[in-house]
């Protein structure tokens, strides 16, 4: 089974530090995600990258960025976090196409607070 | 405009009853598919069905099924003889065709409260 895993599942920030979360999946998937999860809004798409050093914005990009180097690592960067960034953060991967529904598999999911 | 819309907050339900979650979508595109995941309060979210936009039956998955009515853009999710450890969020999905087809788009989800 695809695992993906995030490095942390609570963190506790203080405003305007810079936020790192760090997703890594062990299936050689080209995709990963970056998603937020708010109560009432579901999950909504911040960064996904397709392959190495590529990336490609989502529906909500604004205050954050991503790094991807290697295949299986892709992180999520909060350059000055923001107690509006208070949230939960799921990071998926995805096989390759036509297989399996092109479901994804997430990870655990990252609760951030930022104080 | 929302894609995905889940009309139910919270649901309760009595143990060994089946429970139908509502999901409604909204795409012009032919080509889609539709998944159902499961989020316990532990956090991970659990794929549990798929329905493609050009599959003739319903998609069924142990006591999961899926009631794809496609003229009604409604894909709701059975569960059928609810267990204790069924009390979770669950979320409706749609991935369209071309070339958004990477992404999914997540209802807000329904909270189901299995009761003894």
């Amino acid at each position: 089974d695809v695992k993906v895993t995030q490095s942390s599942r609570y963190l506790v920030k203080r405003t305007g530090e810079k936020v790192f979360l760090e997703c890594v999946q062990d299936m050689d998937h080209e995709n990963m995600f970056w998603y937020r999860q708010d109560p009432g809004l579901g999950l909504r798409l911040i960064y996904f990258s397709y392959d190495v050093k590529m990336k490609e914005k989502g529906d909500i990009p604004e205050g954050y960025s991503v790094s991807r180097e290697k295949k299986e690592r892709f992180s999520l960067i909060l350059e000055s976090a923001s107690t509006n960034q208070t949230s939960m953060y799921l990071c998926a991967s995805r096989p390759p196409r036509r297989e399996d529904g092109y479901g994804y598999t997430f990870g655990s999911g990252t609760r951030l607070t930022v104080v | 405009a929302q894609k995905i819309t889940q009309t139910q907050p919270g649901m309760f339900v009595q143990e060994k009853e089946a429970v139908t979650l509502d999901c409604t979508y909204d795409t012009s595109d032919p080509s889609y598919g539709l998944f159902w995941y499961k989020q316990p309060s532990s956090g991970e979210m659990i794929f549990l069905i798929y329905q493609g936009s050009y599959d003739q039956q319903n998609a069924t998955e142990g006591r999961y099924s899926l009631n794809f009515q496609k003229a009604r853009k409604s894909a709701n999710l059975v569960i059928s003889a609810s267990q204790l450890g069924d009390s979770a969020m669950y979320f409706c999905a749609m991935r369209e065709g071309g070339t958004n087809d990477y992404k999914l788009s997540f209802g807000a989800g329904t909270t189901v409260t299995v009761r003894a």
